[in-house]
């Protein structure tokens, strides 16, 4: 698999977009972007995922660039919930199937 | 609630025993996943069961067992325990084996040695 760049902290003004970047220059083309994220020592939570275009769901978007050696993690409008460690993992449908995770991004939502 | 459930909770023992975790995985799912969560390690998966037959392995360690029964609960054995073994240990299910799927992680078990 890929591996995933990420800075190690963000803070974010509650109700405020939240814009978490995620390099993968190593990316291949059978690779998707995962994002998982992690509240405070809970299981992590499945966020979103894509292959090359842009995805949406009720919970953030998910901006891929053109070369997909980068993408972004938007979640609309923050609140203190989510504040959590955001994971970038990248992977094949065929990687054996684990989830490998770095170390994340602690992204801080403040008042 | 993911749906996936994990017992117990917390887990307190002494070097040298012997420990069982137990995963249930959500509804419908035949992939049980467990991974390792320690302070210095980060999250680290382990082994990977679908349908009752071992898929994968990772960074498990030989004290380190685990078996997927007829009915897909899972349960994790930890053996000769040792203090680095303290970690908090998470099961995740998924509806399929392999493929682009999302993995749901149960509540995890901490567990303590001392």
């Amino acid at each position: 698999d890929a591996k995933t760049t990420q800075p190690t902290s963000m803070d974010c003004a509650e109700g405020r977009a939240a814009n978490l970047p995620c390099n993968h220059s190593t990316i291949s083309g059978n690779e998707y972007v995962y994002w998982y994220r992690q509240i405070h020592s809970q299981g992590p939570q499945y966020i979103i995922h894509g292959l090359k275009n842009n995805e949406t769901n009720e919970m953030a978007s998910l901006i891929i660039t053109e070369d997909r050696k980068s993408s972004t993690l938007i979640l609309p409008h923050a609140t203190l919930r989510d504040t959590a460690v955001y994971y970038c993992i990248v992977r094949g449908n065929n990687a054996g199937n684990m989830l490998t995770f770095g170390g994340g991004t602690r992204l801080m939502v403040k008042p | 609630d993911s749906g996936v459930t994990q017992t117990p909770k917390h887990l307190i023992t002494a070097t040298g025993q012997r420990v069982t975790l137990r995963c249930s995985p959500r509804s419908g799912d035949l992939s049980v996943y467990w991974y390792q969560q320690s302070l210095d390690q980060g999250l680290q998966f382990l082994i990977h069961y679908y349908n009752g037959e071992e898929r994968a392995k990772g960074n498990i360690l030989e004290r380190f067992s685990a078996q997927q029964f007829p009915d897909l609960h899972s349960e994790l054995n930890l053996s000769s325990l040792e203090l680095g073994d303290s970690a908090l240990y998470f099961c995740a299910s998924s509806t399929r084996g392999s493929g682009i799927y999302e993995q749901y992680f149960g509540p995890g078990t901490r567990l303590t040695v001392t």
